[in-house]
């Protein structure tokens, strides 16, 4: 069966910038989560969604950074005013819910000049 | 704050030769733990996840086993094979559920 898909799989964006990524979970997964992975932090948390519960933000690094997930399936990850410090690879992950096994997309490498 | 940290940072082996990856974690107030691979400018891949209440998961030639009271998990890989050259991440869910990765181990695995 198809695995999590993101898009889209580069961009490079100009410092100022908006951008947009796209994460497609696995049908029937309920939980969804974005990561961040760059080369002076290693692996970290952002944002997960759990059904029509509100979201947990708790790892977004400023307000330059928001998501949605809509209708319980695609989520978008969008980072406003992109920053230099804002290139790495993002990653999306979906489970089918909450504590199990986490599969992961291929991620969307973000680099900012 | 939940810290992991893996050891060693990097490891080559000849192929054929057992290898013990280490995983430790600070607080024990865990759900599950897991270890994935990634392979360079790919995602993660799902190896083994450990729940709680577990000690160990076998899948083929991988064998994790968790110690959540000391935070602690190795991941052996028997009989190593150049395939399995690749970035190895444990990963711990806590509150939120969100994982905590560790630092990883640059695995390569020589002919």
């Amino acid at each position: 069966g198809a695995g999590v898909s993101q898009s889209p799989s580069n961009k490079v964006t100009e410092k100022g910038k908006d951008v947009e990524l796209r994460c497609d979970p696995i049908s029937g997964h309920t939980a969804l989560y974005w990561y961040r992975q760059s080369l002076g932090q290693g692996l970290e948390f952002l944002i997960y969604f759990q059904g029509n519960s509100a979201p947990d933000k708790s790892g977004l690094p400023s307000d330059r950074f928001s998501a949605e997930r809509t209708g319980g399936s695609v989520s978008t990850l969008t980072i406003q005013r992109t920053q230099q410090e804002d290139s790495a690879v993002y990653l999306c992950a979906s489970s089918f819910y909450g504590k199990e096994t986490q599969y992961f997309g291929p991620g969307t490498r973000l680099l900012v000049l | 704050k939940q810290e992991v940290t893996q050891i060693p940072a990097a490891l080559s082996v000849p192929e054929g030769e057992n290898l013990v990856l280490n995983c430790s974690f600070t607080d024990s107030a865990i759900y599950n733990l897991q270890w994935f691979r990634q392979d360079p400018g790919k995602g993660l891949t799902s190896l083994l996840l450990i729940q709680s209440s577990q000690r160990e998961q076998t899948s083929g030639r991988l064998n994790a086993s968790l110690d959540k009271s000391s935070g602690r998990s190795t991941l052996y890989i028997a009989a190593s094979q150049p395939g399995d050259s690749a970035t190895y991440l444990c990963a711990v869910t806590g509150g939120g559920n969100k994982l905590t990765f560790g630092t990883g181990t640059q695995l390569k695995v020589e002919l």
